[in-house]
């Protein structure tokens, strides 16, 4: 059964940094990209950042570029989002999630519960 | 970016309808079009990819169709468990983008 896990959310004061992990569990990890996407409170969802898999190319949305760090540790089977220098409007959930990209198509197919990120002072 | 647009964003229908949810891309996204449904305080669950593939699991009253700009989700006869909301998310370029959303809500 394909389980991610994530964790690390919690308050944090505007300016501030937190690390973000997702644990990985029940496929080969190392064969899928993946993605973090985050949804604020009562919004809709918004994609963030992604990774392949061996971490050589990542990409973010512009609203994080600059301040926020996808990695992957494929021996660990572990997916981190590193985030600095938070604003308010970081404050959402935010899901881990596996992307399969093949010859069906590109599509995410399994999402984290995902974990709660508020920045405030 | 391509921007995503959903309509309706809520609507009320009893259980037995037939429900149909448009999306709509700014530019050709060919059928890289995947379709999502979220309850409340839970993960996004896949229901359909490349627009019109639904995934292992889903009920047949879920189907998809469309390509290029236009696309639709339909549940053919509305059950209990459908009452969530849905959203439409290209993946055609990056960045990733999702439509706003459609909360299905119970009549």
């Amino acid at each position: 059964e394909v389980q991610l896990v994530e964790s690390g959310g919690g308050l944090v004061q505007p300016g501030g940094s937190l690390r973000l992990s997702c644990a990985a569990s029940g496929f080969t990890f190392s064969s899928y990209w993946m993605h973090w996407v985050r949804q604020a409170p009562g919004k809709g969802l918004v994609w963030v950042s992604r990774i392949n898999t061996d971490g050589s190319s990542t990409n973010y949305a512009d609203s994080v570029k600059g301040r926020f760090t996808i990695s992957r540790d494929n021996a660990k089977n572990t997916l981190d989002l590193q985030m600095n220098s938070l604003r308010d409007e970081d404050t959402a959930v935010y899901y881990c999630a596996r992307y399969y990209y093949g010859s069906t198509g590109y599509y995410i197919d399994y999402w984290g519960q995902g974990t709660l990120v508020t920045v405030s002072s | 970016d391509i921007q995503m647009t959903q309509s309706p964003s809520s609507l009320s229908a009893s259980v037995g309808d037939r429900v149909t949810i448009t999306c709509r891309a700014s530019q050709s996204i060919s059928n890289y079009l995947n379709w999502y449904q979220q309850k409340p305080g839970k993960a996004p669950k896949l229901l359909i990819y490349t627009a019109s593939t639904l995934q292992s699991g889903v009920p047949s009253r879920f189907s998809g169709s469309g390509s290029g700009t236009g696309f639709t989700l339909t549940i053919s006869s509305l059950q209990p468990e459908d009452f969530a909301t849905y959203y439409c998310q290209q993946d055609y370029v990056t960045p990733l983008t999702f439509g706003g959303g459609t909360k299905v809500e119970i009549k």
